[in-house]
């Protein structure tokens, strides 16, 4: 099992650009997390899936972040303009049912 | 929203030595885990707790559920240098997301 996939490992961006984030969740497993975590913050969810359908967003920090499941096999977060407050580490984590979720190694994005 | 207080916010030990950290939180979860975080990587799941009391151990880790559904602990025995990392408590309420403490780094000295 390859575990959790991420792509990129690392972004550099310019503030305004748009940024695509993306992850593979882990075979039969029916819940995707896009979580980021920052110093300041920690590890924050901005959202979830089930069974590819978006459960609960509320997490997302405003209208420029969104995230799509087109299948059980593939997610993106966009970012759409990106600002320099959207630095972070970005982590996609799936898991089967109600067990533990398994996280990816992340997607360190700087925005400058 | 759910807020997790984890203690402490760094250990200094030396080698050999067990370790305490716990998590407390303003309300009920249904499910806590622990997590080690490694520099560089994701966090990876150590120990899950899914009922109230429930004591379980994964090697020299151990960890509680408590009682009360509003905190859990980990205890490390006989540290060994492969153990410095940052520890991350989670819990889980009636949503599906996990609510994660802002960690406790695990630093040992020689």
């Amino acid at each position: 099992d390859a575990g959790v996939i991420q792509s990129p490992r690392h972004e550099v961006t310019e503030m305004g650009q748009e940024v695509t984030l993306r992850c593979k969740p882990i075979s039969g497993h029916d819940y995707l997390f896009w979580y980021r975590q920052t110093m300041m913050r920690g590890l924050e969810l901005l959202i979830y899936f089930n069974n590819n359908v978006p459960i609960d967003d509320s997490g997302m920090p405003e209208d420029r972040f969104s995230a799509k499941m087109p299948n059980a096999s593939f997610s993106t977060l966009k970012i759409q303009p990106s600002e320099p407050r959207d630095s972070a580490v970005y982590f996609c984590a799936s898991r089967p049912g109600t067990l533990g979720v398994t996280f990816g190694s992340g997607t360190r994005l700087t925005v400058v | 929203g759910q807020q997790l207080n984890q203690s402490p916010q760094s250990m200094f030990i030396q080698e050999g030595e067990d370790v305490s950290m716990n998590c407390t939180s303003s309300s009920i979860f249904n499910t806590w885990l622990w997590y080690k975080q490694d520099p560089g990587e994701g966090p990876v799941l150590l120990i899950a707790l899914y009922k109230a009391g429930e004591l379980t151990s994964n090697g020299r880790l151990t960890a509680q559920f408590g009682i009360t559904r509003k905190d859990s602990f980990l205890n490390i025995s006989a540290s060994i240098p492969s153990d410095v990392g940052i520890y991350f408590c989670a819990g889980r309420g009636g949503a599906d997301g996990l609510t994660f403490g802002k960690g406790t780094h695990l630093i040992i000295q020689p």
